[in-house]
């Protein structure tokens, strides 16, 4: 059965910091999504995967995808408290998701 | 164009009732996705349906069901309602098999007292 890992569970972070957030999986994928949750709000789509070496930029977040050794990076540059919320990565077909990683952006 | 939509929003039932949710995905998303969220269990797959076939299914009971609706609509029920059954309940819908990604409804919240 795939397994997704994120980690860390809990990120706490300065203004204006950098910071990589990681997701581990365990079966071979070539899909993988990342969602952004605000507390009390329902899911916001923010990259899809598609691809080994697929890299996708919005923002302030970029998302990379290494299919060969199943992990996903979410990089967050100067963080900003804006971007204080949960962080899911999301796994194959049918999405199975981590555990989620709560941002939290301090001044 | 209008998002995905659940309803009811919020929902209180006893234990042993049966709840029937409601999901009415994006028009022309022929592809319906649920999940449970919970704070100890996190983002659980329940079942995905695309053209009135279940085409995956996670790993809950058999109390938990669902279907999808020639216009695409899809109902989940969950039968004989336990205390953790509670949980936020929350369908996605995506055109092209999720490879544009899907979007979430602002979910069912599902209190079971």
């Amino acid at each position: 059965e795939l397994k997704v890992e994120q980690n860390p569970l809990f990120l706490s972070m300065q203004e204006g910091k950098n910071y990589t957030i990681y997701c581990n999986y365990s079966t071979t994928s070539d899909r993988l999504y990342w969602y952004r949750q605000d507390p009390g709000k329902s899911l916001e789509s923010l990259f899809v995967l598609l691809s080994n070496g697929a890299v996708k930029q919005e923002g302030r977040l970029m998302a990379s995808l290494d299919t060969k050794a199943r992990l996903s990076t979410l990089h967050i540059t100067a963080a900003v408290h804006d971007l204080s919320a949960t962080y899911f990565c999301a796994v194959g077909d049918d999405m199975r998701f981590g555990a989620g990683t709560r941002l939290t952006v301090k001044p | 164009k209008a998002g995905v939509t659940q309803t009811p929003r919020y929902l209180i039932k006893t234990r042993g009732q049966q709840v029937t949710l409601s999901c009415s995905p994006i028009s022309g998303h022929r592809s319906v996705s649920w999940y449970q969220q919970t704070p100890g269990q996190g983002l659980q797959f329940l079942f995905e349906y695309f053209s009135e076939t279940q085409r995956n299914k996670g790993n809950f009971p058999g109390r938990f069901s669902g279907r999808q609706f020639s216009n695409s609509r899809s109902e989940m029920n969950v039968s004989t309602l336990e205390l953790g059954d509670s949980a936020l309940y929350l369908c996605a819908s995506s055109s092209g098999g999720g490879l544009y990604g899907y979007t979430f409804g602002s979910g069912t919240r599902l209190t079971v007292v």
